[in-house]
């Protein structure tokens, strides 16, 4: 089991260009997570999914919309990328009653 | 609402000494409780989680933390720090149904003394 994946790993943008973070996983997880960790905050969350074709608002939702097309994806989008988006973007799944497994991380700097 | 508390942003001790990072949180219940340990430029590792039972819980490298209901306190301890567990540490807690968000601290960076 590659366990949760995310890509790209690092990216760089221009104050309003347009994104797409996917996060995979293959271990037939219900729930999905994306978050947000930027220094001294910890991590917020973004935007959730408790399974295929459902997301929810999190924490820290503007500027981010979301998509649950599969139950293995979870995909991040950022239409206009501002420079306070610039994080450390995380994701995570889960099942019920079992822990959250989170992924490597994609560091995106908005310039 | 939730929330989550770890009062000391910065902790420096030497290594062999004892460590132990606070983590109050908020929650109407028993919620799940988390500790994470990230080192620098890396993903959230695991250290342990309470979700019932016990409330003296064990996780990995040695580290263990107690869950006290009356203090909504969620320690995390261990008896001997090595410097390899310098890094930066979360608390986190959970609803126990529902949606299972997580609430995060904002986190203890842990420096080790030679």
């Amino acid at each position: 089991n590659a366990g949760v994946t995310q890509t790209p790993k690092f990216r760089v943008l221009k104050t309003g260009q347009s994104m797409t973070l996917l996060c995979a996983q293959d271990m037939n997880h219900e729930y999905m997570y994306w978050y947000r960790q930027d220094p001294g905050m910890g991590l917020r969350l973004i935007h959730y999914s408790v399974g295929e074709g459902t997301t929810a608002k999190g924490e820290v939702p503007d500027g981010y919309n979301v998509s649950r097309l599969k139950k293995q994806n979870f995909l991040l989008g950022l239409e206009s990328a501002a420079p306070s988006q610039t994080s450390v973007y995380f994701c995570a799944s889960k099942k019920a009653q079992e822990t959250q497994y989170f992924g490597p991380g994609t560091r995106l700097l908005v310039l | 609402a939730q929330s989550v508390t770890q009062p000391d942003i910065h902790i420096t001790v030497s290594e062999g000494a004892s460590l132990e990072l606070r983590c109050n949180y908020s929650y109407g219940a028993t919620p799940y409780l988390f500790w994470y340990v990230q080192s620098p430029g890396q993903g959230l590792q695991l250290l342990l989680k309470y979700f019932s039972g016990d409330t003296l819980v064990q996780g990995i490298k040695g580290f263990e933390a107690e869950f006290k209901r009356s203090q909504s306190s969620f320690n995390l301890r261990k008896p001997s720090v090595h410097w390899s567990d310098a890094a930066e540490y979360f608390c986190a807690v959970s609803t126990t149904s529902g949606t299972y968000k997580y609430i995060f601290g904002t986190g203890t960076r842990l420096k080790v003394l030679a």
